[in-house]
């Protein structure tokens, strides 16, 4: 089975513009999470999704925003990017929306904003 | 608002030595503590604790979680250069939203 699989795996942006980041669950997993990881910190909570419905948001400001669609994948969209955005943004699956099974991480997505 | 704090921040060890990495938390409603290795990108899997006493083992690596303490320990026996990476400890509150919250990560160093 393949992994949590996310694109693009880097990206460079300047700041104002607008960046949508992809994930795909493991299939089976209807969980979807999002966190940002600063250079040097642990993951930051920013979203999760359960079979379509968000269902907890991190310390972030509305600039973020994501959705899940029927087949589980999720994007993030970051509007209005600042140099504050750089960072590794990592999508996280599970089986259920409590993760009693345990997460799985992607690779992540290195977003750059110059 | 939950907290965990990782020490030591940073180690450097020799092959073959065991090392210990420690996990301190706060949290509002607990339900899990997490162990993730960080090499490169992509957090991977080790361990799950929910109990407290409870070592749970794979090869080298085992954990325990004290819940009384609020504290939890990674140990690595006989360690090797592939171990060398960022371990970090999250834990992960009761409710519906499975929002984990991380330590900074400990970062381990074997050298040769």
């Amino acid at each position: 089975d393949a992994g949590v699989t996310q694109s693009p795996t880097h990206l460079i942006k300047t700041r104002g513009q607008h960046v949508t980041l992809r994930c795909s669950p493991i299939s089976g997993h209807k969980s979807v999470s999002w966190y940002q990881q600063v250079l040097g910190q642990g993951p930051q909570f920013i979203f999760q999704y359960y079979e379509k419905e968000e269902r907890g948001r991190g310390n972030f400001p509305d600039r973020f925003s994501a959705r899940q669609f029927p087949n589980y994948s999720s994007e993030l969209n970051v509007n209005a990017l600042l140099l504050g955005d750089s960072a590794l943004y990592l999508c996280a699956s599970s089986r259920t929306d409590r993760g009693m099974s345990g997460y799985t991480f992607g690779s992540g997505t290195r977003l750059t904003v110059v | 608002e939950d907290k965990v704090v990782q020490s030591p921040l940073s180690l450097v060890v020799h092959e073959g030595d065991t090392v210990t990495l420690n996990c301190s938390y706060e949290v509002t409603n607990f339900r899990s503590l997490l162990w993730y290795k960080q090499e490169k990108k992509a957090p991977t899997f080790l361990f799950m604790l929910t109990s407290s006493g409870i070592e749970k083992k794979s090869g080298r690596l085992s954990s325990i979680l004290d819940k009384k303490e609020l504290f939890s320990i990674l140990n690595i026996t006989a360690t090797q250069t592939g171990d060398s990476a960022v371990y970090l400890c999250a834990v992960a509150p009761a409710g519906t939203a499975s929002k984990l919250t991380f330590g900074t990560g400990t970062r381990l160093q074997v050298t040769l």
